[in-house]
Parts: structure tokens; C-alpha cells; sequence
């Protein structure tokens, strides 16, 4: 079982609808959650961190944890062609910055 | 507020050599981190320094190694170099044990 999973998709969405990305990890003791994107040919950019369960909106993005179930989401509403990417999950179990990435969910917003 | 620099760009190394990679943080970022992306493996993390002492390690080779220098600046240096080591190698700062960003990455082909 790998650390961190994600479907890798791809999640076909029409533009305007929301996307819904899911993210399960192994390590009860994971302690802080961010979701990434990845367009093609770049590097990961930070577009959320989440660090106690419940909900965290931040524009059309919503991140929600649940350490119980050990799961962590990403919604997002509204969705734009340009948010066609791969979305990886990173989980943080250690003291300092020590990521464990999921293998990444490809989006593809159609208009 | 300047990003993550990440120096070069692109590197063509052939097999047996050995290669430096560097990486300027965001000022005021004491922590580096540097990952290793290839397409079958995902994002790996390869080790995070700390003012200046690694504070985290991955599970790569010995020829994998870092330092980093009392400006937080952090150089990577990989010897012996082997065809599997071809990947995008990403460098992340992180101002405490937060959020992580990464620069533009160094893109190495080993030939």
C-alpha cells in the first residue's frame, strides 16, 4: 500500500462544474496536508494547506481533512479550462518538511 | 518578493559523471528540501537541510548528497551518474515546518 493515494484520473469535468479530488493516507501520525497543482512541464505550485479537520475555503478551492477516516479532499468549484493540471496530494508526518506525494490526479476541464 | 531560484536549467551529464545543482531560497527561508520527479516514481524527497544541517533524509543512495550554506542557499551533487538518475530534480523552501514552495527545477539528463 503506498503512503499516499490518489486516483490518477483523468477527471474530465465541464467548465463550470465542480471538480472533486480525493487523497488517502496510511500515517496516523500525518500531521499537515497540501494540495499542489502541476501543469505540464512545470513544477508543483502550493495552492492549499490544511492542518485540523473540517473545511478550508480559500476562492473557488475548498481542502477538507478528516484524520479519522485519514483522508484529505479538494474541491473546486467553478471550474476553468486553466485549471487542466494534475492536482498532488503531499502529506507531512515528520518534524520539518519531509513530503510523502501521491502519485497526482490528471483534471481536464472541457469547455 | 523573489521565488525559488534553481540554477541551471537544463543539464545533459553523461554516464559515470558527476553533477552540482543549486538553489537559492526565499529570503527568510531557513529550510530546503529537494525532490527528485521522474515519471514511473512521482515526486520522491531526496533530504531537507535546516540552518545548515540536514534535518531529514530519503531513501536514495549515498550519491545523493547536499549542504547548505549559512545564507540558507543549499547546492545537491550527485556522483557516479546513472541513466535512471534522469529527472527533474525541484528544490523547496519553506520559511519554519510549513508550507513548502518550490522553484522551476533543474531538468538532468544522463547520457
Amino acid at each position: 500500500q503506498k503512503e499516499v493515494e490518489q486516483n490518477s484520473g483523468p477527471l474530465s469535468v465541464p467548465e463550470g462544474a465542480i471538480a472533486s479530488l480525493n487523497c488517502t493516507y496510511s500515517d496516523r501520525g500525518s500531521q499537515s496536508f497540501f494540495w499542489y497543482r502541476q501543469y505540464s512541464g512545470k513544477s508543483p505550485e502550493l495552492i492549499m494547506s490544511i492542518y485540523s479537520n473540517g473545511d478550508k475555503e480559500d476562492g473557488r478551492f475548498t481542502a477538507q481533512l478528516n484524520k479519522a477516516s485519514q483522508y484529505v479532499s479538494l474541491l473546486i468549484r467553478d471550474s476553468q479550462p486553466s485549471d487542466s493540471a494534475t492536482y498532488l496530494c503531499a502529506v507531512n508526518k515528520a518534524a520539518g518538511n519531509k513530503l510523502t506525494f501521491g502519485g497526482g490526479t490528471r483534471v481536464l476541464v472541457k469547455p | 518578493k523573489a521565488g525559488v531560484t534553481q540554477t541551471p536549467r537544463y543539464l545533459i551529464k553523461t554516464r559515470g559523471q558527476q553533477v552540482t545543482l543549486s538553489c537559492s531560497p526565499i529570503s527568510g527561508h531557513r529550510s530546503v528540501s529537494w525532490y527528485q520527479q521522474t515519471p514511473g516514481q512521482g515526486l520522491q524527497f531526496l533530504f531537507e537541510y535546516f540552518s545548515e544541517t540536514q534535518r531529514n533524509k530519503g531513501n536514495f543512495p549515498g550519491r545523493f548528497s547536499g549542504r547548505q550554506f549559512s545564507n540558507s542557499r543549499s547546492e545537491m551533487n550527485v556522483s557516479t551518474l546513472e541513466l535512471g538518475d534522469s529527472a527533474l530534480y525541484l528544490c523547496a523552501s519553506s520559511w519554519g515546518d510549513s508550507e513548502a514552495f518550490f522553484g522551476q527545477g533543474t531538468r538532468l539528463t544522463v547520457v
